[in-house]
């Protein structure tokens, strides 16, 4: 069975800095391209970065660009974000998300998020 | 970037009713790369639609995608009382995914 389990969000202040991670579990991750998508509250989805099977090609919305940073371990199937000067707008619950394989580039596979709060 | 507007924002409809969902991108873009998903309270989105018209793994053949171009739907056939929920759009263009706003599928 396909599992993505992502941790690591908490509140934190404006300014402030956090990782998240997302584990991967029931498919080959590093076949797979893998993105973050983020919901703010009660609000639709919102693309936030991609890094491909390898880690050698990174992309980020505009909103982020700058301040977050996408990684990723395959050896320990791990997608990891980093998020730096955080803003109130980056409130949200953000989810992992594995992107097909076979080149259509839509997200197959998605965990259920962990959500972020900056707030003073 | 290329925007996603989806129409109607909400449709209320009953169960056996015939659902049909509006994707209009700012662009043209190709059908390979627009995709729909369904979304649940408190659930993680999920794929229906990949290609503008292939069903994903296990979804039912009530779900069908169409269009090209500019202008792609989603069409449920007969609404399932699990039908019920938001639905989005997404496209694929240049290192760039975004989202359509989304559409509520509600009971009437």
């Amino acid at each position: 069975e396909v599992q993505l389990v992502e941790s690591g969000g908490v509140v934190v202040q404006p300014g402030g800095s956090l990782r998240l991670s997302c584990a991967a579990s029931g498919f080959t991750f590093d076949d797979y391209a893998m993105h973050w998508v983020r919901q703010a509250p009660g609000k639709g989805l919102e693309w936030v970065s991609l890094i491909s099977w390898d880690g050698g090609r990174t992309s980020y919305a505009d909103s982020v660009k700058g301040r977050f940073t996408i990684s990723r371990d395959n050896s320990k199937n791990s997608l990891y974000l980093q998020m730096n000067s955080l803003r109130p707008e980056d409130t949200a619950l953000y989810h992992c998300a594995a992107q097909d394989s076979t080149g259509y580039y839509s997200l197959d596979y998605w965990g259920q998020g962990t959500l972020v709060t900056v707030s003073s | 970037e290329i925007v996603l507007t989806q129409s109607p924002g909400t449709l209320s409809l009953s169960p056996g009713e015939r659902a049909t969902l509006s994707c209009r991108a700012s662009q043209s873009i190709s059908s390979s790369y627009l995709a729909w998903y369904q979304q649940k309270p408190g659930q993680a989105p999920r794929l229906l639609i990949y290609g503008a018209s292939s069903r994903a793994t296990g979804i039912p053949d009530r779900f069908s995608g169409s269009g090209s171009g500019t202008d792609f739907t989603l069409t449920i056939s007969r609404l399932e009382p699990e039908d019920f929920a938001v639905y989005y759009c997404q496209q694929y263009a240049g290192s760039s995914w975004t989202f359509g706003q989304g559409a509520k599928v509600e009971i009437k």
